[in-house]
């Protein structure tokens, strides 16, 4: 069974600062590989989707990266504001219709 | 356009009750996806349903739990006889059909307490 792990679970950072989180999963043979946000008490919003034949995707001040081989994915966000503050989630599919969900990573932007 | 909406938002039930969770898909939208998320944990894999069919049923934890879409567009999920380990928040996804490239788009999700 697929396996998602994130790291790291919370991350606090001033504003302005450029951040990164991390999600690995342990079968590579995945299908394509999406990040979402999710705000407290709130729905999943997609931020950026990566099939399994693409290294990257940029959306603004965003871009996520795929390392397949090595079973990775990181998601970079340039100059974090305040309103970036919610919970980040990957999740990666190896059939196109079972999505597996890493726990997410909490951020919290101070001002 | 609309999103992808689920109602009710909040549902209280007794130990031993029923109860019906309801996914309207965004229209056109062919694949439907149902998760569950307890507290501190990403979203858990349910059912999904290509058109009217359950593709794949294997995430449903035990018999207590039913989906249907009879029409291909609303789906609804069945819990009998609930138990207090099923209050979670349910949360229903659609995309334009399967492939590599198909975005999940995701319900603002059902939060279901089970006392």
């Amino acid at each position: 069974k697929q396996e998602v792990t994130q790291i790291p679970a919370a991350l606090s950072v001033p504003e302005g600062e450029n951040l990164v989180l991390n999600c690995s999963f342990t079968d590579s043979a995945i299908y394509n590989l999406q990040w979402f946000r999710q705000d407290p008490g709130k729905g999943l919003t997609s931020l950026l989707l990566i099939q399994s034949s693409q290294r990257e995707q940029t959306s603004g001040r965003l871009n996520a990266s795929l390392d397949k081989s090595s079973g990775r994915s990181t998601l970079y966000i340039a100059a974090s504001q305040p309103g970036d503050s919610a919970t980040y989630l990957c999740a990666v599919t190896n059939t196109g219709n079972q999505f597996y969900f890493g726990t997410g990573t909490s951020l919290t932007v101070i001002p | 356009g609309a999103g992808v909406s689920q109602t009710p938002s909040n549902k209280v039930t007794e130990k031993g009750k029923y109860v019906e969770l309801r996914c309207d898909p965004i229209s056109g939208h062919t694949a439907l996806y149902w998760y569950r998320q307890s507290l501190g944990q990403g979203p858990e894999f349910l059912i999904y349903f290509q058109g009217t069919g359950a593709a794949d049923d294997s995430g449903l934890p035990n018999d207590r739990f039913f989906a249907v879409r009879p029409e291909g567009s609303v789906s609804t999920l069945k819990i009998q006889r609930t138990e207090r380990g099923d209050s979670a928040v349910y949360l229903c996804a659609s995309s334009l059909y399967l492939g590599p490239s198909n975005e999940q788009y995701f319900g603002p999700g059902t939060r279901l307490t089970v006392t």
